[in-house]
């Protein structure tokens, strides 16, 4: 299995900031994925974290609204920048260790935006 | 592109039944995986079960099962003598095999629970 730390577990920002959320894994993995559930729905992938290159984005998703930083095997960032009350979302970090098949997950970020 | 569909919005079901949920998916890969993903009040993502795509048998944990139809797309997921620490969303997710690519989702079904 892996343990996934996820930081910061909720915040309540204010229209037009930018929140970082981080996310740390105690053992290195080859695959870290970025994932957005909004309220009520499913979780929509948003982006692969990849060590040493960008991130690579899923249509309607692009890096200037979502940045992500992955600088090495256990540690990845993604920002919600000009954040609007549209953001408020659940965020997850996900991450399959190398060989394996199961996807773990943080515990998520529940974002608000007023 | 690969899409995971869930018909079941909510399913109710007496504490101790036996309860089927079901998910189809669409692809045009034959090396994928697919998973039922278990999501409680406390947000947390838990992996209930998965089947590789090219495994026939179906895969079996403890009072959870699959009947995987590959022909026909559909991965349904059984739960035996259900309890109430298995009411929660399920979601039925694939995956591409071989790949670096992350998760597919249906949209899930919450399950409840009746004592």
């Amino acid at each position: 299995s892996a343990v996934i730390s996820q930081k910061p577990s909720r915040d309540i920002c204010q229209r037009g900031t930018s929140l970082t959320i981080q996310c740390q894994v105690d053992s290195q993995v080859t695959m870290m994925f970025w994932y957005r559930q909004q309220p009520g729905q499913s979780l929509t992938l948003i982006a692969t974290a990849n060590q040493g290159s960008e991130a690579t984005y899923e249509s309607g998703f692009v890096i200037d609204k979502f940045p992500i930083s992955r600088p090495n095997l256990t540690f990845s960032t993604l920002t919600v920048s000009n954040m609007s009350p549209e953001d408020s979302s659940i965020y997850l970090c996900s991450v399959v260790k190398t060989g394996g098949t199961e996807a773990f997950f943080g515990q998520g970020t529940r974002l608000t935006v007023v | 592109a690969q899409t995971v569909t869930q018909s079941q919005p909510e399913m109710s079901v007496q504490e101790a039944e036996t309860v089927t949920l079901s998910c189809t998916y669409d692809t045009s890969e034959s090396d994928y995986y697919l998973f039922w993903y278990k999501q409680p009040p406390s947000r947390q993502m838990i992996l209930v079960i998965r089947q590789e795509a090219y495994k026939q048998q179906n895969a079996t944990e403890n009072r959870f099962s699959v009947n995987f139809q590959k022909a026909a797309k559909s991965f349904s997921l059984k739960i035996s003598d259900s309890q109430l620490g298995d009411a929660a969303m399920y979601f039925c997710a694939y995956r591409r095999g071989g790949g670096a690519d992350g998760l597919t989702f249906g949209k899930g079904t919450h399950l409840i629970i009746q004592p």
